[in-house]
């Protein structure tokens, strides 16, 4: 079936550093990714959609200057989180769907803790 | 805009059957899903369903949709101490890909 990875599962960084995420698909082709964030004891919030050759579309308060997006090929898309503080650190799951199925399959996630 | 709401917490005894319920806003949603999350791990694909159908089993689960109240339930029969964890019901936007999540339930299993 469907898988998507993602790396690191879980990172500790200093506040001011940059941390990059990767989501990938492991045995389908992904157009579309998306990203969201995850705080403790809450419901995952979409944060972007990953476009395959193409810019991200970002939802509503979500600064596109700090997290970028990059979806350089159609297995893999990359979060950057740029000058990372405090509040941002969560969990961050990416999500892919098979073009050929309606499945919308997740990652195993990524803890972000910034210190 | 598009809403999710799900009540936060179910207990249950073990080999009993649990009902989480789910009602949403969007009624051009194509498809509706559940997914299941561990402490600490991604979110697991239970089961979901179409639009246009009001029911669909698969195994112990049973998903039954109403579209004219935008009302999901998930049953899960016989629950045991595994299926202890956090459930969120889930709406497809359209055809953007986007889910929309409801807050979550959490279920208890006791023994």
């Amino acid at each position: 079936g469907a898988v998507v990875s993602q790396h690191p599962s879980w990172v500790i960084c200093k506040s001011g550093t940059s941390v990059k995420i990767e989501c990938r698909s492991l045995d389908f082709q992904a157009t579309t990714m998306f990203w969201y964030r995850q705080f403790p004891k809450q419901s995952l919030m979409l944060m972007a959609t990953s476009n395959e050759g193409s810019k991200a579309t970002y939802e509503q308060g979500v600064e596109k200057d700090k997290f970028l997006i990059n979806h350089a090929s159609l297995t893999l898309s990359t979060l950057t989180v740029t000058s990372a503080h405090p509040e941002d650190s969560s969990f961050y799951i990416c999500s892919a769907r098979d073009r050929l199925s309606v499945k919308m399959v997740f990652g195993p996630g990524t803890r972000l803790t910034v210190t | 805009g598009e809403d999710v709401e799900q009540s936060l917490f179910l207990s249950v005894r073990e080999g009993d059957s649990s009902v989480i319920n789910c009602t949403y806003t969007d009624s051009s949603s194509t498809y509706l899903y559940w997914y299941k999350q561990e402490p600490g791990a991604g979110l697991q694909l239970l089961t979901y369903i179409f639009s246009n159908m009001d029911m669909k089993q698969d195994q112990r689960l049973t998903v039954l949709l109403n579209k004219k109240d935008k009302h999901l339930s998930l049953r899960i029969a016989d629950t045991q101490t595994g299926d202890s964890a956090i459930y969120f019901c889930a709406e497809s936007i359209s055809n953007t890909g986007k889910l929309i999540f409801g807050q979550g339930t959490t279920l208890q299993v006791k023994p």
